[in-house]
């Protein structure tokens, strides 16, 4: 079955120090892979996606991922956090890259960032 | 970027009462928008897939009578939900897609059952 597992619900990083938020999935075909940012009470905000090609995708906001298949993960980064970065993060995976909106969401990372 | 818009952004209501939710692509159309519930703390789970002039599909164990879903036009989506209960107090958050497969998320509607 499909599933996407994020092992970290709650990080706390010092504003400034890098961030990892780690991200496995399980999917029987090649998987589409996104990340999300929803801040409290809001919608959620594409940081990136990957469908193919560079295994190292940018982002918005100074955030990057790599997909590594061999490890099944798609693990965010960024290299200096800033306070403005506390949200949760969702990692998700999709069927195609064009013909679905059905997405199958990790639980979610809480990333707080102290001062 | 493309913007999607939920309405009413919160809603409390008796148990017993129907509650709409609206989902509005406002700059561009979508035949297909979906719904998701969030519960506190936890991921989002697809409830529904909306398509223009034809009937919702379900995923499995949502129910049909209990949330209705119409997408009576290119820009909007409607859940309703009916005879509300507590246990339906949630978080309810609709995408829409565009032509060319990217989805965008609605801000979020928060329903509260009393």
């Amino acid at each position: 079955a499909q599933s996407v597992t994020q092992p970290d619900i709650h990080i706390t990083v010092s504003e400034g120090a890098s961030l990892e938020l780690r991200c496995n999935y399980s999917y029987g075909a090649t998987p589409y892979l996104f990340w999300y940012v929803q801040s409290p009470g809001q919608g959620l905000q594409l940081l990136l996606k990957y469908f193919s090609g560079d295994t190292l995708v940018q982002g918005i906001k100074g955030f990057e991922a790599e997909f590594k298949r061999s490890q099944s993960s798609f693990n965010l980064r960024k290299p200096s956090v800033h306070w403005s970065d506390a949200a949760e993060y969702f990692c998700a995976v999709g069927a195609s890259s064009s013909n679905t909106g059905k997405l199958i969401f990790g639980q979610g990372t809480t990333l707080q960032v102290k001062p | 970027g493309a913007v999607v818009s939920q309405h009413p952004s919160r809603v409390i209501c008796k148990s017993g009462t129907s509650v709409k939710i609206e989902c509005r692509s406002l700059d561009f159309q979508a035949t297909t928008m979906f719904w998701y519930r969030q519960f506190p703390k936890k991921s989002l789970m697809l409830m529904a897939t909306s398509n223009e002039g034809s009937k919702a599909t379900y995923e499995q164990g949502v129910e049909k009578d209990k949330f209705l879903i119409n997408h009576a036009s290119l820009t909007l989506s409607t859940l309703t939900v009916t005879s509300a209960h507590p246990e339906d107090s949630s978080f309810y958050i609709c995408s829409a897609r565009q032509l060319s497969g990217e989805l965008f998320f609605g801000e979020g509607s928060r329903l509260t059952v009393l």
